[in-house]
């Protein structure tokens, strides 16, 4: 079974915190994502990544940052936290070739920025 | 960019039939996914088309028209687990990398 994971399920921050979310996949998959997702809005892609140390920004990057030392580990890094980044964050990863079929998602990060 | 549509939200009956549907309007098109998500959960995957035509699988089958930017999700002999939210993805081929991009999403609700 493919299981992707994330770092914490619940997260309270302030304004002006620096937050880092973590996302380890077990699989050996190529890429990663990390989406939001909001209510009435859908999931939308933040940032992407197809190998080790690549990214590439997705449709919403403003404010975010991300990092990938390893190929299992895909980090979402937020430099100063604002209230609009609270949302529910999704980490996402699959396989590298146009054949494969889908992605596979973590339980979800949901952020709270006071 | 890409343009996906799919109704907020659809109603049914327990044991009915239903049909959720998306268009699109995209370039570089490599797949129509459909995810199913329960309420606080991550998305799980349902189907996949890449050619025209219907996929069955059990009780969910999906159809692609590739030359109409169009895709239905078929439910069959609804049952109350189905409530969910279903997501329609398009992947598409840019710069280098398959990136799927969401609709927003169709609520459905089974009542008895």
């Amino acid at each position: 079974d493919v299981k992707v994971t994330q770092s914490s399920r619940y997260l309270v921050k302030r304004t002006g915190e620096k937050v880092f979310l973590e996302c380890v996949q077990d699989m050996d998959h190529e890429n990663m994502f990390w989406y939001r997702q909001d209510p009435g809005l859908g999931l939308r892609l933040i940032y992407f990544s197809y190998d080790v140390k690549m990214k590439e920004k997705g449709d919403i990057p403003e404010g975010y940052s991300v990092s990938r030392e390893k190929k299992e580990r895909f980090s979402l890094i937020l430099e100063s936290a604002s209230t609009n980044q609270t949302s529910m964050y999704l980490c996402a990863s699959s396989l590298g070739f146009q054949e494969e079929k889908t992605q596979y998602f973590g339980p979800g990060t949901r952020l709270l920025v006071l | 960019g890409q343009n996906i549509d799919q109704p907020t939200e659809m109603t049914a009956t327990e044991g009915a039939i239903v049909q959720i549907n998306c268009t699109y309007q995209t370039s570089g098109f490599n797949g129509l996914f459909w995810y199913q998500q329960h309420a606080g959960e991550a998305p799980t995957f349902l189907s996949y088309n890449v050619l025209d035509g219907l996929e069955e699988k059990g009780r969910f089958s999906s159809f692609l028209s590739r030359s109409k930017g169009y895709s239905y999700l078929l439910l069959k002999e609804l049952q109350m687990k189905d409530s969910a939210s279903y997501l329609c993805a398009v992947r598409a081929y840019s710069g280098g990398s398959y990136i799927p991009t969401f609709g927003r999403g169709t609520s459905l609700i089974v009542h008895p």
